[in-house]
């Protein structure tokens, strides 16, 4: 079975500028798996920020990109700000209507 | 604007059977398909299943494939997820979201507990 694999946790300092990646167990991320990337601060509902590799959601500031790097999908945040400071998860489009969540990625900024 | 507003959370024992709702408003409902995805106390998001925009196709994750249906109502704008043969394990906060190359719009989920 396909793991889609995350960082467990990142750390920024502020202002700066960090990549989250995603990735497969086996084989290449590609723009066929259509990433998507989400935020979740505790008790919410997650909230979309990339779709479809790199389009942003609307109302999602230009801080946030997405990219195929590498043989991952990568959400990249510019400019750290304290309140970036949560979950990211991302999923991938397997086909044949299977969806997988990675793990997701603890951001702490510091 | 778009929302989607899920119910039907609650305790219920090993075994039982849920049936949760997502009311959808500000889009044209049967132009789109939908999730379901939940998250258990402390741990990671779960895609659990999806239905094209016209109920046509379905599927489902491995971990609950037979025993959770998932259904939508047109004329009601409501998409349904039948539970039943409930585990310990099924504990999560149930998201209900649109698909737009994925998810888009999350409703703000309905918690179910399962225990005895």
């Amino acid at each position: 079975q396909t793991v889609v694999t995350q960082e467990p946790s990142f750390s920024v300092s502020p202002g700066g500028t960090v990549t989250l990646t995603c990735g497969l167990s086996s084989g290449s991320v590609s723009t066929n798996h259509f990433p998507s990337w989400y935020q979740q601060t505790p008790g919410q509902a997650p909230r979309t920020l990339i779709y479809r590799t790199n389009i942003r959601s609307s109302g999602v500031p230009d801080r946030f990109s997405g990219s195929i790097f590498g043989n991952k999908a990568a959400l990249t945040i510019t400019g750290a700000q304290a309140d970036d400071e949560c979950d990211y998860y991302c999923v991938l489009y397997m086909g044949s209507d299977i969806w997988v969540f990675g793990g997701g990625t603890k951001l702490t900024v510091l | 604007q778009v929302q989607l507003v899920e119910s039907g959370g609650g305790v219920v024992q090993p075994g039982r059977s849920l049936r949760l709702s997502c009311a959808a408003s500000g889009f044209t409902f049967s132009s789109y398909g939908m999730h379901w995805v939940r998250q258990a106390p402390g741990k990671g998001l779960e895609w659990v299943a999806v239905t094209q925009y016209d109920g046509s196709k379905k599927n489902y994750a491995d971990s609950v494939k037979g025993r959770f249906t998932i259904s939508r109502d047109q004329s009601k704008n409501t998409l349904y997820l039948q539970m039943n043969s409930l585990r310990a394990e099924d504990t999560a906060v149930y998201y209900c979201a649109r698909n737009v190359n994925a998810m888009d719009v999350w409703g703000q989920g309905t918690t179910v507990t399962v225990s005895s």
